[in-house]
């Protein structure tokens, strides 16, 4: 089952706009990751930012970590068209002896011209 | 350029027919998995290697087989494909932590599977 709740599931924005997107998890940590799809293909791995991080940037991306709340937000500013594609955020389970990603449902982000 | 590669990237066949999808990685990394994405059920671990000749069933590891003969590659084997295998492939690889779970996954392009 998936642990990550991706929210909202989709978004809309124009052309210039922020986008922010959240993602929330269930148990304990060892790093979150984001990923970006564009339909039907591979995965593009984004950022990965550790649980003893709270902020993390990328040229036009912020991530941000709350382990309190279990909750991560992406942040994409100054957004393009070719930002469109459907955006995951994956999780490692601190105790996990498998290395297996634990994906979100993702958002779906259109940025139109 | 450090990339995971897979061929084939689209593949159609039969029930039945024996099929191997391959991956390949060119950044020496221990770790290497196989997941499958559906609709609704998101991305789900088939198998993965923590290294050469270590193997291990994800998730979903029915009607797959896997082999790790050398580290950079991990081929994805279906031995008798049925229509509930249709799917989307990815193969991932990482570097391993010092004696923990896995860094930054790299995924390949992904292989689409249609088994008729």
């Amino acid at each position: 089952s998936q642990q990550g709740e991706e929210d909202p599931q989709a978004l809309s924005i124009q052309e210039g706009e922020n986008a922010t997107m959240n993602c929330s998890y269930k148990t304990s940590i060892n790093n979150l990751q984001w990923y970006r799809q564009n339909s039907g293909r591979g995965l593009v791995h984004l950022i990965l930012i550790r649980s003893n991080e709270r902020e993390k940037h990328s040229g036009r991306l912020r991530v941000t970590l709350d382990t309190s709340k279990k909750s991560s937000s992406l942040l994409i500013t100054a957004s393009r068209a070719a930002d469109t594609a459907s955006y995951f955020c994956a999780t490692v389970n601190y105790q996990s002896n498998t290395g297996k990603l634990i994906f979100g449902q993702g958002t779906t982000l259109q940025v139109k011209p | 350029e450090a990339q995971v590669t897979q061929n084939p990237r689209y593949l159609i066949t039969v029930t039945g027919k024996k099929l191997t999808v391959t991956c390949s990685q060119n950044m020496n990394h221990e770790y290497m998995s196989w997941y499958r994405q559906d609709p609704g059920l998101g991305l789900r671990q088939i198998y993965y290697s923590m290294n050469v000749e270590v193997t291990d069933k994800g998730d979903v590891p029915e009607g797959y087989k896997v082999s790790r003969k050398e580290k950079r590659n991990f081929p994805l084997i279906l031995e008798s494909p049925s229509p509930n295998q249709t799917s989307l492939y990815f193969c991932a690889s990482s570097s391993l932590l010092a004696g923990g779970p896995t860094d930054t996954q790299y995924f390949g392009p992904g292989t689409r599977l249609t088994v008729l």
